[in-house]
């Protein structure tokens, strides 16, 4: 079964850091992995989808990258606000499996200026 | 554009009564649509998936039951409702052939 683990679970950081924020699995044969964002009381907002052929996607700030052979995806997000401030979650989708994702538990980012 | 509505946005139930959520989209056709349950100090956790009309698969077996009765709606139900099914719903869709999913802005259940 795919385990999906996110380390630290909360994490504090100055405003103009950069953040890096990682996602292990356990199982290498994913189909693809997404990186979402979720303030406190509301549902998630997608940020960057990286296919299983892919090594890495971009988007303003934020850069994720994907290394299946090692399990592992990190997302960097540059020159941190406060208005990042939320939980961030991965989710991973198996080959055999496809569309249902396994979601790690968050990581809690607080932005403090 | 494509949205996604769910509601309510939030409900208090005692114990044994049923319950009725639902979830529509917007701005597209056939798509795939997703139930999940956050429940608190815990990761998200896939209930319900459909890839059509009438066609529902679970994920695990509990208390709730899923229905899509039209192509762009998704309904979560119970019969008896119980204090464990409390948490937040999160409704989601992709496209057929797509795998990214959008989330709605959830559903907080009080089961009391």
């Amino acid at each position: 079964k795919q385990e999906v683990t996110q380390i630290p679970a909360a994490l504090s950081v100055p405003e103009g850091e950069n953040l890096v924020l990682n996602c292990s699995f356990t199982d290498s044969a994913i189909y693809n992995l997404q990186w979402f964002r979720q303030d406190p009381g509301k549902g998630l907002t997608s940020l960057l989808l990286i296919q299983s052929s892919q090594r890495e996607q971009t988007s303003g700030r934020l850069n994720a990258s994907l290394d299946k052979s090692s399990g592992r995806s990190t997302l960097y997000i540059a020159a941190s606000q406060p208005g990042d401030s939320a939980t961030y979650l991965c989710a991973v989708s198996r080959t055999d499996s496809w569309g249902k994702f396994q979601f790690g538990a968050g990581t809690q980012v607080v932005v403090t200026p | 554009s494509q949205t996604i509505h769910q509601w309510p946005a939030t409900l208090v139930q005692p114990v044994g009564s049923p319950l009725s959520l639902e979830c529509t989209v917007e701005g597209t056709s056939n798509p795939n649509l997703y139930w999940y349950r956050q429940a608190a100090g815990r990761g998200l956790q896939l209930l319900f998936y459909s890839v059509g009309i009438g066609q529902i698969s679970s994920e695990v077996p509990q208390n709730l039951s899923a229905s899509r009765p039209q192509d762009r709606q998704f309904i979560l139900s119970s019969k008896k409702l119980l204090l464990s099914d409390s948490g937040f719903y999160l409704c989601a869709w992709s496209i057929v052939g797509g795998d990214e999913q959008f989330f709605g802005p959830g559903t907080r259940l009080t089961v009391l």
